[in-house]
């Protein structure tokens, strides 16, 4: 149990277009869910917490009207980014907890390449 | 703020030996703490984990130390094998909370 998937796998698109990656837990519910972006070589930097039914928690330097996410039932959580641009380049990583456990469990995670 | 230190940033090891990657961590209301691997490209992966409670958890080739007084933890594998070979994540965390990530450990065993 515990799996995770994300959708897609990798992206490519045109600077100033929008994409939006999909995180499900497809197992179990999950009342809250993480997103991350790791760029390589480097560890896993948290963007925002989110919460089912309630607007997301983003960290200090990551912009929310550009992050957009929305956590809409107990199995899905969305990340749109809007009006990419190749800085935001990045590997994009969801995770879920499993309901009232410490153990978040990862997808596999989305590439994104904006040209 | 809540940071979480790790070292070293590279490890080499001979197929065989031990190897050991260590963490400090600064928010002393942690009471969670699990390490991850990542294969390149893929998802990290919980190897293990301990809690505040617990001074010590193995799991066959794999254990984990913790010393609270300290805010230190410990990763330690041990006959590796090069399948071993990857980064190593650990992370701490206030229980169903954000996990504060350390910098990471790239491990290499050298067959």
């Amino acid at each position: 149990g515990a799996v995770v998937s994300q959708h897609p796998s990798w992206v490519i698109c045109k600077s100033g277009t929008s994409v939006k990656i999909e995180c499900r837990s497809l197992d179990f519910q999950a009342t809250t869910m993480f997103w991350y972006r790791q760029f390589p070589k480097q560890s896993l930097m948290l963007m925002a917490t989110s919460n089912e039914g309630s607007k997301a928690t983003y960290e200090q330097g990551v912009e929310k009207d550009k992050f957009l996410i929305n956590h809409a039932s107990l199995t899905l959580s969305t990340l749109t980014v809007t009006s990419a641009h190749p800085e935001d380049s990045s590997f994009y990583i969801c995770s879920a907890n499993r309901e009232l456990t410490d153990t978040q469990y990862f997808g596999p995670g989305t590439r994104l390449t904006v040209l | 703020g809540e940071n979480v230190e790790q070292h070293p940033s590279t490890l080499s090891v001979q197929e065989g030996d031990s190897a050991v990657i260590k963490c400090t961590y600064s928010d002393s209301a942690s009471n969670y703490f699990p390490w991850y691997k990542q294969e390149l490209g893929k998802r990290p992966q919980l190897i293990i984990d301990i809690r505040s409670n617990v001074g010590e958890k193995k799991d066959q080739r794999i254990a984990v130390t913790l010393n609270k007084t300290a805010k230190h933890f410990s990763l330690h594998i041990t006959e590796t094998q090069p399948e071993d070979s990857a980064v190593y994540f650990c992370a701490a965390s206030r229980g169903t909370y954000k996990y504060i990530f350390g910098t990471g450990t790239r491990l290499k065993v050298l067959a």
